[in-house]
């Protein structure tokens, strides 16, 4: 099974909802990662979970909260974002990076278009 | 900056065209990574190269390391090769998972 999952597909929230963005894989993967992507751009990173732990968050407002509850799932949880926040947020997961070690392929999942109002 | 270009940013080719797609990349990487992504989907990894050549039907990708540099090429494109190609790489200095994206090239194949 080579597969990340994302749900939902799709989400429109006012920007006073509190809303979570779910992704989840079973390939034994112990780095998972949060991208945003607006139109026609290239995916940005947020942030980076390695062995349930956060390592890498790119200055990402506080309104986006990120979590890792066991190995196979990664949550997003979002809070009185802003129109400009609407963009395909993406998932992916990998083997996790250690110095001087190989490195190993990102397996994404379909996204989950956000539409804020 | 390290930085990573693609050319060109937009293609358009007739179907049974040979297509190549350029990535260059500012200093030394530990690995690179070509990827797809259809329009309004997720994103595909196609190849994940650190040296040499690598084949998977239609599509090569090629990497020299000495001239920082790497080409996608499809053979015979189809229509549904329309997408958008992504080149990505991992500094060798970068400690963790970081890539680095390009801008994307996006290719059109016309039946």
């Amino acid at each position: 099974d080579t597969e990340v999952t994302q749900t939902p597909k799709h989400l429109v929230m006012g920007m006073t909802n509190k809303k979570s963005l779910k992704c989840e894989q079973h390939m034994g993967h112990r780095a998972m990662y949060w991208y945003k992507q607006k139109a026609k751009k290239p995916p940005e990173l947020m942030f980076v979970y390695s062995y349930e732990k956060l390592s890498i968050n790119e200055s990402v407002p506080s309104r986006f909260s990120p979590e890792c509850p066991n190995s196979s799932l990664l949550n997003l949880h979002l809070h009185a974002l802003q129109p400009e926040d609407s963009a395909l947020y993406l998932c992916a997961s990998s083997h996790p990076h250690l110095p001087g070690q190989s490195s190993y392929e990102q397996y994404f999942g379909p996204g989950t278009r956000l539409t804020v109002t | 900056k390290n930085e990573v270009e693609q050319s060109p940013q937009n293609l358009t080719a007739q179907e049974g065209e040979f297509i190549t797609i350029n990535c260059s990349y500012s200093v030394g990487i530990s690995a690179l990574h070509w990827l797809q992504q259809h329009p309004g989907g997720g994103i595909v990894s196609l190849f994940m190269l650190s040296s040499g050549k690598k084949k998977h039907g239609r599509l090569i990708a090629t990497i020299n390391i000495q001239e920082k540099h790497s080409s996608l090429h499809i053979t015979a494109s189809h229509p549904r090769d329309s997408a958008v190609y992504i080149c990505a790489v991992r500094w060798r200095e970068t400690s963790g998972s970081r890539l680095t994206f390009g801008e994307g090239t996006q290719l059109t194949v016309n039946p």
